[in-house]
């Protein structure tokens, strides 16, 4: 089946270090692959997302590549600020009939960055 | 500017009582979702409606269940509260058509069951 595993938290870094949050999936055939955030005390928003393999998705300084040979979705930016303090999610959707309508979902990375 | 509203962001029950949690996004998709979000389990899906009146179960339907009279509005509804049932609930909508749609979410309800 379908599942998504990222690396677990809680990462803490100082303001402008580089940042790497991991994401492998299992999927058959090619299925979408997304970054949502969550910052305290909201909801979910969608960060980027990739449709293919070898897309890049970005937004806000914040890049991951669609990898399909390593099954590798990771986040990655290069100059971390305070405000980037969030739950970083990783997911998958594998079609849009019945079932496939919902999204798989990595249990979440914590980051936390100090000034 | 894409909108999903819930209709409480706190909520504190007792034991027992009947819980409607209500959800509803003006942006006419059809796919609606019900999570729960708990320390260390990520997101996990409750139940998730592709067109009124249809529902389908997800991964942890036990205890709840849903309402989708209208297409805007999907609830979620604990029969009988329990302790184990404090959470933050999350609803999410999504257009129906290809593997790409973004879910877009609303801010949360903190429910706390004493």
């Amino acid at each position: 089946g379908n599942s998504v595993t990222q690396m677990e938290g809680p990462v803490t870094l100082s303001e402008e270090a580089f940042l790497t949050i991991n994401c492998t999936y299992t999927a058959t055939g090619y299925p979408s692959l997304f970054w949502y955030v969550q910052y305290p005390g909201e909801g979910l928003q969608l960060l980027l997302k990739a449709t293919k393999a070898d897309d890049k998705g970005s937004n806000k300084g914040f890049e991951a590549t669609y990898r399909k040979e390593t099954t590798s979705f990771h986040l990655e930016k290069g100059s971390v600020q305070v405000s980037d303090s969030a739950v970083y999610f990783c997911a998958l959707k594998n079609g849009a009939a019945g079932n496939n309508r919902k999204l798989i979902w990595g249990l979440g990375t914590s980051l936390a960055v100090n000034p | 500017d894409v909108k999903v509203t819930q209709s409480s962001r706190y909520l504190v029950k007792r034991t027992g009582e009947k819980v409607f949690l209500e959800c509803v996004q003006d942006m006419d998709h059809e796919n609606m979702f019900w999570y729960r979000q708990d320390p260390g389990l990520g997101l996990r899906l409750i139940y998730f409606s592709y067109d009124v009146k249809m529902k389908e179960k997800g991964d942890i339907p036990e205890g709840y269940s849903v309402s989708r009279e209208k297409k805007e509005r999907f609830s979620l509804i604990l029969e009988s509260a329990s302790t184990n049932q404090t959470s933050m609930y999350l609803c999410a909508s999504s257009s129906s058509g290809a593997s790409t749609d973004t879910q877009y979410f609303g801010p949360g309800t903190r429910l706390t069951v004493l």
